[in-house]
């Protein structure tokens, strides 16, 4: 139980294009999603906190018009990179609070390359 | 404001030799903490939590953490080392949620844990 399903896995895209990363609960309901970003060696940063039916609330450095979340439903949050840059090449993990008490359950994380 | 540091950016151990990885921890609350392991580019399984319970933690895969309030620390361990068990390691702290906190996690720096046949 407690799953989070995260697509796609790897996906690669040219400068200037949008993608978007869909983060699923399979089979719970969760009300807020968070957003991580890993560069290589690196520990994972917060982004965002998507929060269903409200504004995701983001982290400092952030640019909120670049990563648009959307969180319209209790199991799913979309993180989009919109006009993708080299830099924006990274790993993006989204979590959500288990339900089964303590600990947050991890979606198995998006390589996007920017080429 | 809450922060975890891990002491250690790479620790090598031998198969069969005892694992500890090294976690300090800073919070202005009383903190839940874990553990979690990322093996490449793979999403991050939790091996424990401490949530104020029993200050010594069990976890799977025969990992084990110690809560140890006066020291601040939540090191991780475990008795025997298998290959399967390389990868990288995070410490992380949340505070209890509240209508300001949402109880989103801080990550440590990683540990990455190499084991030797």
């Amino acid at each position: 139980g407690a799953v989070v399903s995260q697509h796609p896995s790897r996906v690669i895209c040219k400068s200037g294009t949008s993608v978007k990363i869909e983060c699923r609960s399979l089979d719970f309901q969760a009300t807020t999603m968070f957003w991580y970003r890993q560069f290589p060696k690196q520990s994972l940063m917060l982004m965002a906190t998507s929060n269903e039916g409200s504004k995701a609330t983001y982290e400092q450095g952030v640019e909120k018009d670049k990563f648009l979340i959307n969180h319209a439903s209790l199991t799913l949050s979309t993180l989009t990179v919109t006009s993708a840059h080299p830099e924006d090449s990274s790993f993006y993990i989204c979590s959500a609070k288990s339900p089964l008490g303590g600990g947050y359950t991890f979606g198995s994380g998006t390589r996007l390359t920017v080429v | 404001a809450q922060s975890v540091t891990q002491l250690d950016s790479h620790v090598s151990v031998s198969e069969g030799t005892p694992v500890l990885l090294r976690c300090n921890y800073s919070s202005s609350y009383s903190p839940s903490l874990f553990w979690y392991v990322q093996h490449p580019n793979k999403g991050l399984q939790l091996l424990l939590k401490y949530t104020s319970a029993a200050t010594l933690v069990k976890g799977i895969n025969g990992f084990e953490a110690e809560f140890k309030k006066s020291e601040t620390s939540f090191h991780l361990t475990k008795p025997s080392a298998h290959m399967s068990d390389a990868a990288e390691y995070f410490c992380v702290v949340s505070d209890p949620i509240s209508s300001s906190n949402t109880g989103k996690l801080i990550f440590g720096q990683g540990t990455t844990l190499q084991v030797k046949p």
